[in-house]
């Protein structure tokens, strides 16, 4: 069973940091995409940032690119998300997910953890 | 970026009944890449079409997706009690990605 679980969320002030974290187990982890898409309170879904199966490429939604940073660890079979700089505008739940081979929607969520920038 | 505009905002219905969503794209969605996730409270997301028609793995046949172009739509043939949530579709012919912003469906 394909699972995939969130860590590190809570609050932070403007201008603070935070390392979310997801380990993933049920399938070959290193064989896959991975993404990290959010999702604001009451609002819909925003696409964040998305690492390669090796790590060699990231690509990032302009509102993050320079302020958080995505990579992962296959020996570990995880995720992270390194946020920098933190605004309120980025309080929102964040989902781990996967890609499938070779596109771009998201197959496969974890349950999302909660950010808050707040002072 | 293509925006995505989903309506209705909220589709009252019963079970049984038939739900029809619609999503539309400002610009033609290249090779019909278009998903549908369904969102239930507190729950993750789960992913039901993609390619426009093509069911996820382990989806019920009463969801079926259709359209192309900029133009697209969920049916839920028979509303089941579990079927009431948000649904939320989400282009992915042009980066960046971009998602709707739902659809409710809740019961009448």
């Amino acid at each position: 069973e394909v699972q995939l679980v969130e860590s590190g969320g809570g609050l932070v002030q403007p201008g603070g940091s935070l390392k979310l974290s997801c380990e993933v187990s049920g399938f070959i982890f290193s064989s896959y995409w991975m993404s990290w898409v959010r999702q604001a309170p009451g609002k819909g879904f925003e696409w964040v940032a998305t690492i390669k199966q090796d790590g060699s490429e990231k690509n990032y939604v302009d509102s993050v690119r320079g302020r958080f940073t995505i990579s992962r660890d296959n020996a570990k079979n995880s995720m992270y998300l390194q946020m920098d700089s933190l605004r309120a505008e980025d309080t929102a739940v964040y989902y781990c997910t996967r890609r499938p081979p070779g596109s771009w929607y998201f197959e496969y969520w974890g349950r999302g953890i909660l950010v808050t920038v707040s002072s | 970026e293509i925006v995505l505009t989903q309506s209705p905002g909220t589709l009252s219905l019963s079970p049984g009944e038939r739900a029809t969503l619609s999503c539309r794209a400002s610009q033609s969605v290249s090779s019909s890449y278009l998903a549908w996730y369904q969102q239930k409270p507190g729950q993750a997301p789960r992913l039901l079409i993609y390619g426009a028609s093509s069911r996820a793995t382990g989806i019920p046949d009463r969801f079926s997706g259709s359209g192309s172009g900029t133009d697209f739509a969920l049916t839920i043939s028979r509303l089941e009690p579990e079927d009431f949530a948000v649904y939320y579709c989400q282009q992915y012919g042009r980066s960046p990605p971009t998602f709707g912003p739902g659809t409710k469906v809740d019961i009448k």
